[in-house]
């Protein structure tokens, strides 16, 4: 079964309002890494997060992966339009090895 | 350096026809994988290779065969394809001790 869960599963904003995003796994994580998907392409790489606690940005993206490794969340401040988006966090559970599990990821339309 | 390439971008099968997805990387990666994207379900796990020589199954292996051909290689295969194997398919491949994946564009699949 899934490993890692992920709400909300859309959301839809306007331009300028924030938006978070949130990743739960039943079992601790050795790492989680973030991806974004724009529409008709393919997931890019946006960061990995691997100590408990971790809080990490880039630009308007704040990052931040849980005291217990188990929970991580992407908060984006004043999105814009070029935000839309899916947003898919992966995480790779501590006994195996390699594989990363994809949450559903949460679709972000940002009205103008 | 092109990344991760496949082909063919497009497909249209009928039941039972069979056919092969191709990947390739360019980015000297030891793992592999094989993804399909479905409407509301995120990314699933087809099959992995970790590295050359080794495959196997991920979330939703049914239908499906792979082959690691070399390392730079890792097709996908429908032996007799069913409507309900119509999805965006994803390959990527990742660095062993990295473990970003990078995604090539997809072969988008329609099977009537």
């Amino acid at each position: 079964g899934q490993q890692v869960m992920q709400i909300p599963q859309y959301q839809h904003v306007q331009e300028g309002e924030d938006f978070t995003t949130y990743c739960n796994s039943s079992t601790t994580l050795s790492n989680i890494q973030w991806y974004k998907q724009r529409p008709g392409g393919h997931p890019v790489f946006l960061i990995q997060l691997v100590k408990s606690g971790e809080v990490k940005k880039q630009k308007r993206l704040t990052f931040q992966f849980g005291e217990a490794k188990k929970n991580s969340s992407l908060h984006i401040t004043a999105t814009q339009t070029t935000d839309v988006g899916t947003y898919f966090c992966a995480g790779r559970p501590g006994s195996t090895l390699g594989r990363l599990y994809f949450g559903r990821g949460t679709q972000l339309t940002v009205w103008p | 350096n092109a990344g991760v390439t496949q082909t063919p971008k497009f497909q249209v099968l009928k039941t039972g026809q069979s056919m092969t997805l191709q990947c390739a990387q360019d980015m000297n990666h030891n793992s592999m994988y094989w993804y399909r994207q479905d409407p509301g379900m995120g990314l699933r796990l087809i099959y992995y290779s970790a590295s050359e020589g080794t495959t196997d199954k991920g979330e939703v292996p049914n239908g499906y065969n792979v082959s690691r051909l070399n390392k730079r290689e890792f097709s996908l295969r429908l032996e007799s394809a069913a409507p309900s194997q119509t999805s965006v398919y994803f390959c990527a491949s990742s660095d062993s001790r990295q473990e970003t994946q990078y995604f090539g564009p997809g072969t988008r699949l329609l099977v009537l």
